[in-house]
């Protein structure tokens, strides 16, 4: 079993809608989780994080923890065609030091 | 800015060849990272440091190792390149949980290897 697993893609919605990114994994110890963007060709770059169970907003985006179920989720609300991009989802697999470990990413395009 | 530097954006070796990759970065960070990404695949963890000469492997780390002398360089090394290591190669650093948020990765931009 995949310790990160996301929704498989490619995503297509129109531009203002809503998308959504869902993301579980299975290490029940994780603490911290993030979401990462990757433009085709560039590197991915950091663009949330979420320790608690809740929602945190930043801007367009939310993110959304809740580790009973050990889900993750990205909504990117008012969606533009800049925000087509694959999305990553990673969990910090913390024992004694960080482990990063990334799903395998979900293609978002955003149809003008 | 934290600022991630891989030496080499594009490299083509041959089968057999010995493969360095080098990753600077000048934030101080305690943790770095190597990944590959291939795609349908996402990002694998290969080797991760979390000290000086200390070192972890990760998910995949068959083929290859790393050093890690001083605190800023991490390198990757493919000891023999074979054909199946053709692949994108990330370098990563974040700082510890004492300096900022642990987990956070900075990436560097990336080193293209194809073996030949």
């Amino acid at each position: 079993q995949k310790e990160v697993e996301q929704n498989s893609g490619p995503l297509s919605v129109p531009e203002g809608a809503i998308a959504s990114l869902n993301c579980t994994y299975s290490d029940r110890g994780s603490q911290s989780f993030f979401w990462y963007r990757q433009y085709s060709g560039k590197s991915p770059e950091l663009i949330m994080s979420i320790y608690s169970n809740g929602d945190k907003e930043d801007g367009r985006f939310t993110a959304q923890l809740n580790k009973a179920s050990q889900y993750v989720s990205l909504l990117i609300r008012d969606s533009q065609p800049s925000d087509s991009a694959t999305y990553l989802c990673a969990v910090n697999i913390q024992t004694s030091y960080d482990k990063v470990i990334f799903g395998p990413g979900t293609s978002l395009s955003v149809i003008p | 800015d934290v600022k991630v530097t891989q030496s080499s954006r594009y490299l083509v070796k041959r089968t057999g060849e010995k493969v360095f990759l080098e990753c600077v970065q000048d934030m101080d960070h305690e943790n770095m990272f190597w990944y590959r990404q291939d795609p349908g695949l996402g990002l694998r963890l290969i080797y991760f440091s979390y000290d000086v000469k200390m070192k972890e492997k990760g998910d995949i780390p068959e083929g290859y190792s790393v050093s890690r002398e001083k605190k800023e360089r991490f390198s990757l090394i493919l000891e023999s390149a074979s054909t199946n290591q053709t692949s994108m190669y990330l370098c990563a650093s974040s700082p510890s949980p004492g300096q900022g948020i642990g987990g956070e990765l900075f990436f560097g931009e990336g080193s293209r290897l194809t073996v030949l």
